[in-house]
């Protein structure tokens, strides 16, 4: 089964730095982008920005470049996604998505969603 | 970036209706356009790709059309486990955008 698994839920403070990840099961993980979409609580998903695992190529919405970053490990088919210094404002869910592109780079797997809250 | 605008933001139906979700792209996309369906609690889920074509194991009551900048998901015949919110999304230009959502309720 194709599936992309996510790491748990994390609580943080702000200024704390996370990294939260994202393995792939079931598919040649170099083979497909992964993508990152944030869902503010109440509102639609958001676009934040893919990975190449083939060759870590990145691709950033441009509301997100600067303030996250994204890598992949490909020997352990793993892709990741980074805060620096987070802020209560990306409290959120996140999701990672597969990016097929012979369906017109639909995101046709996702995983569970990662829910960050940031608090003091 | 490309703005997409989908209408009625909610609605309210019975089962066995006919629903229509309009999705409007700022420019035309031609037929980079995406459906998604999405439930509390869960994970958007792929329904149709390239505005008209359905995602393997979706059931065939979904139907998507249109191109270049008007685009329609039409469910025929809703059923209970329709409920949830559907979004679109263009996928011709990153940053790769998703309309606000509309809300079906049965």
């Amino acid at each position: 089964e194709v599936q992309l698994v996510q790491s748990g839920p994390e609580v943080k403070k702000p200024g704390e730095s996370l990294r939260i990840s994202c393995k792939g099961r079931g598919y040649n993980f170099l083979d497909s982008w992964v993508n990152w979409v944030r869902q503010l609580p109440g509102r639609g998903p958001e676009f934040m920005g893919s990975i190449d695992p083939f060759d870590s190529n990145t691709d950033y919405s441009p509301s997100f470049q600067g303030r996250v970053t994204i890598s992949v490990d490909a020997a352990i088919t793993t892709a990741y996604l980074h805060w620096g210094s987070l802020e209560a404002s990306d409290t959120a869910i996140y999701y990672c998505a597969r990016r097929n592109d012979t369906k017109w780079y639909a995101m046709d797997v996702w995983g569970q969603g990662t829910a960050v809250t940031v608090s003091s | 970036d490309i703005q997409m605008t989908q209408s009625p933001s909610s609605l309210s139906a019975s089962v066995g209706d006919r629903v229509a979700i309009v999705c409007r792209a700022s420019q035309t996309i031609y037929n980079y356009l995406n459906w998604y369906q999405q439930k509390p609690g869960g994970a958007p889920r792929l329904l149709v790709y390239a505005a008209s074509n359905l995602q393997g194991g979706v059931a065939s009551r979904f139907d998507g059309s249109g191109s270049g900048t008007d685009f329609t998901l039409i469910i025929s015949g809703l059923q209970p486990e329709d409920f949830g919110t559907y979004y679109c999304q263009q996928t011709y230009k990153t940053p790769r955008t998703f309309g606000q959502g509309t809300k079906v309720e049965i």
